[in-house]
């Protein structure tokens, strides 16, 4: 069945260190990638995505993702956490094949910033 | 800001009765997706529609129906609310179905007592 699994559900980690979500899926054919973050009470807001050309993707507040496809993996990085960064991060995919934009996501990884 | 808007963005309703929820968009963009999110689930989709009185299940359709009558509306139903449908919901929408990114409103929280 396809899934995506994000293998951590907290992470804590100091202000100004580095940062790394890691996010695998299962699916038969590479699908298009996103990571969403969701801060307390709010909705859901698009940080990357990947579809297609080059693996290293940029996006927004400094994060920056990695899509390996010999590891099925789109692990989500920043170099240097700021304590506005905690919150919770989805990994989500949609089939190349299905045409219908569904998004399956990941169970989430809460992110926690220590001062 | 995509212009979404998701009504109530709070409910409190008992078992057994009806319940329907509210999205709106101003965006013209042609699918829309109900989603919910629970605790250790991320989020799972419920229905989702790809034009007027175009629709579809999702992963967690059972007690859930849906409907849209204008671009801009999707209207989620619980047509008998269970303590189980005690969620989040989230409405999306998105230009198309292939590599386009989606946008969500605020959600909707809804208690079933």
């Amino acid at each position: 069945a396809q899934s995506v699994t994000q293998p951590d559900i907290h992470i804590t980690v100091s202000e100004g260190a580095s940062l790394e979500l890691r996010c695998n899926y299962s699916y038969g054919a590479t699908p298009y990638l996103f990571w969403y973050v969701q801060s307390p009470g709010q909705g859901l807001q698009l940080l990357l995505k990947y579809f297609s050309g080059d693996t290293l993707v940029q996006g927004i507040k400094g994060f920056e993702a990695e899509f390996k496809r010999s590891q099925s993996s789109f692990n989500l990085r920043k170099p240097s956490v700021h304590w506005s960064d905690a919150a919770e991060y989805f990994c989500a995919v949609v089939s190349r094949s299905s045409n219908t934009g569904k998004l399956i996501f990941g169970q989430g990884t809460t992110l926690q910033v220590k001062p | 800001d995509a212009g979404i808007t998701q009504s109530p963005r709070h409910k409190v309703t008992e078992t057994g009765t009806p319940v329907t929820l509210r999205c709106h968009q101003t965006e013209n963009h042609r699918y829309m997706y109900w989603y919910r999110q629970d605790p250790g689930h991320g989020l799972r989709l419920i229905h989702y529609s790809y034009g007027v009185k175009d629709t579809d299940k999702g992963e967690v359709s059972d007690g859930y129906s849906v409907s849209r009558s204008k671009t801009e509306d999707f209207l989620l139903t619980l047509e008998s609310a269970t303590s189980s449908q005690t969620s989040v919901y989230f409405c999306a929408i998105s230009e198309s179905g292939g590599p386009t990114e989606a946008f969500f409103g605020q959600g909707t929280r809804l208690t079933v007592v």
